[in-house]
């Protein structure tokens, strides 16, 4: 069956350095994978989509990556503020009228 | 201008009754998508509409669940003789189109089955 995992529940950081989260998936063949930020008590926010044939996308401080032969995408926040603490949703699909799968998500704390 | 709003935000039930959650997607968007995040848990797709059609309803966890879409906009999700297990935040998402389009999510509705 199809498994989207994300590396880790909870992730701690200094203020300032680089977070670098994780999404790996197994038995499936997305054509995209997009990145949202969920606040407590609020819906996810879209962030970023990366195509299955493209290997890098930027935006502002974020940056994503998508390896389609490891199965596996990076989502890097540069220069971490506490502000960027929030749950990192990673989504899949395999586009056309296939639905998002999400991973649970991954709890990122930036400490000052 | 407006996002997708839920209504409503805070749902507090006797387990045996029944529910309905709603949904106001962006004015436009043609797709329409039910989730399910339990605590701890990540989202679970339930059901998608496109236009009043909803093409998959496989997502639904049991046949207590329901779900309509009515004039392309509103939608409801209904869930008859709740149980303690249907405790979580109900997300309602739109989209322009049933494609690759980023989902635009509401608040949620918090149901907690007593």
């Amino acid at each position: 069956s199809q498994k989207i995992e994300q590396n880790s529940e909870a992730l701690n950081i200094q203020e300032g350095k680089t977070a670098t989260l994780t999404c790996n998936y197994t038995n499936y063949s997305p054509a995209y994978l997009q990145w949202y930020r969920q606040d407590p008590g609020r819906g996810p926010v879209f962030l970023l989509l990366i195509r299955e044939n493209e290997k890098e996308k930027r935006k502002e401080r974020l940056k994503v990556t998508f390896d389609t032969t490891l199965k596996q995408s990076l989502f890097h926040i540069t220069a971490s503020q506490p502000a960027d603490s929030a749950t990192y949703l990673c989504a899949l699909s395999g586009g056309g009228n296939t639905p998002l799968v999400f991973g649970k998500g991954t709890r990122l704390s930036v400490i000052a | 201008g407006a996002g997708v709003s839920q209504s409503p935000s805070n749902k507090v039930t006797e387990k045996g009754k029944d529910v309905e959650l709603r949904c106001d997607p962006i004015s436009g968007h043609t797709a329409l998508y039910w989730y399910r995040q339990s605590l701890g848990q990540g989202l679970e797709f339930l059901i998608y509409f496109q236009g009043n059609s909803a093409p998959d309803k496989s997502g639904l966890p049991s046949d207590r669940f329901s779900a309509e879409r009515t004039g392309g906009s509103v939608s409801t999700l209904t869930i008859q003789r709740t149980q303690q297990e249907d405790s979580a935040v109900y997300l309602c998402a739109s989209s322009p189109q049933l494609r690759v389009d980023t989902q635009y999510f509401g608040p949620g509705t918090r149901l907690t089955v007593l």
